[in-house]
């Protein structure tokens, strides 16, 4: 059973457009919600996360959407670029600090 | 950088065979994770240790076992090797809660 749910696979953007991916999750007990953003041949890299307690975290151009009421929360990538091309892996966890559950990522191409 | 590192780089080795990975983590996380990254399973959890103890399992098959030295590095020890358990083979750390951070893992293919 995939306890958190991702979509799209794949996305092909435009530079300077808007990427967006979106997860969902069941367990109601999660309390932290990191994006990983992955490079071939890399280890997954902590882009950003969220706690339940808010609905909207921004950093630069990264900004994590979360509705607690749907059980969803999203990534947005404002001005996407070339270099923003990986692989980005949503996921969900615990506050006891055990495993996460990872979606199942999404390839983003960004078109020059 | 993550700080977390991670040998051998790669591994080829053959069925049956029984390989070590070695896991160092950032300097002062007392908890280990260990991932297994396929194409067709994604990033699934294997096993956490946390201060020399095992303290979360999750998909872990019995051939694999995993164990935090004093120093707090790990090994995670894959026996009777299948084909299947090609892949690559990431190491994570954290301070006690969340913000897991990911080295760059070992890619193992069993021939």
């Amino acid at each position: 059973q995939q306890q958190v749910k991702q979509s799209p696979q794949s996305l092909i953007v435009q530079k300077g457009g808007i990427s967006i991916i979106n997860c969902a999750y069941e367990n109601t007990a999660f309390d932290y919600f990191p994006w990983y953003q992955q490079f071939p041949g890399k280890g997954p890299a902590l882009l950003i996360a969220i706690r339940p307690d808010v609905s909207e975290k921004k950093e630069g151009r990264f900004t994590i959407s979360f509705n607690k009421s749907a059980k969803q929360f999203s990534l947005h990538i404002m001005d996407s670029q070339p270099g923003d091309s990986a692989t980005y892996f949503c996921a969900a966890g615990l506050n006891t600090g055990n495993q996460f559950y990872f979606g199942t990522g999404t390839s983003l191409t960004v078109i020059p | 950088d993550s700080g977390v590192t991670q040998t051998p780089k790669h591994l080829i080795t053959a069925t049956g065979q029984r390989v070590t990975l070695r896991c160092s983590p950032r300097s002062g996380d007392l908890s280990v994770y260990w991932y297994q990254q396929s194409l067709d399973q994604g990033l699934q959890f294997l096993i956490q240790y946390y201060n020399g103890e095992e303290r979360a399992k999750g998909n872990i098959l019995e051939r694999f076992s995993a164990q935090q030295f004093p120093d707090l590095h790990s090994e995670l020890n894959l026996s009777s090797l299948e084909l299947g358990d090609s892949a690559l083979y990431f190491c994570a750390s954290s301070a006690l809660y969340n913000e897991q951070f990911f080295g760059p893992g070992t890619r193992l293919t069993v021939l």
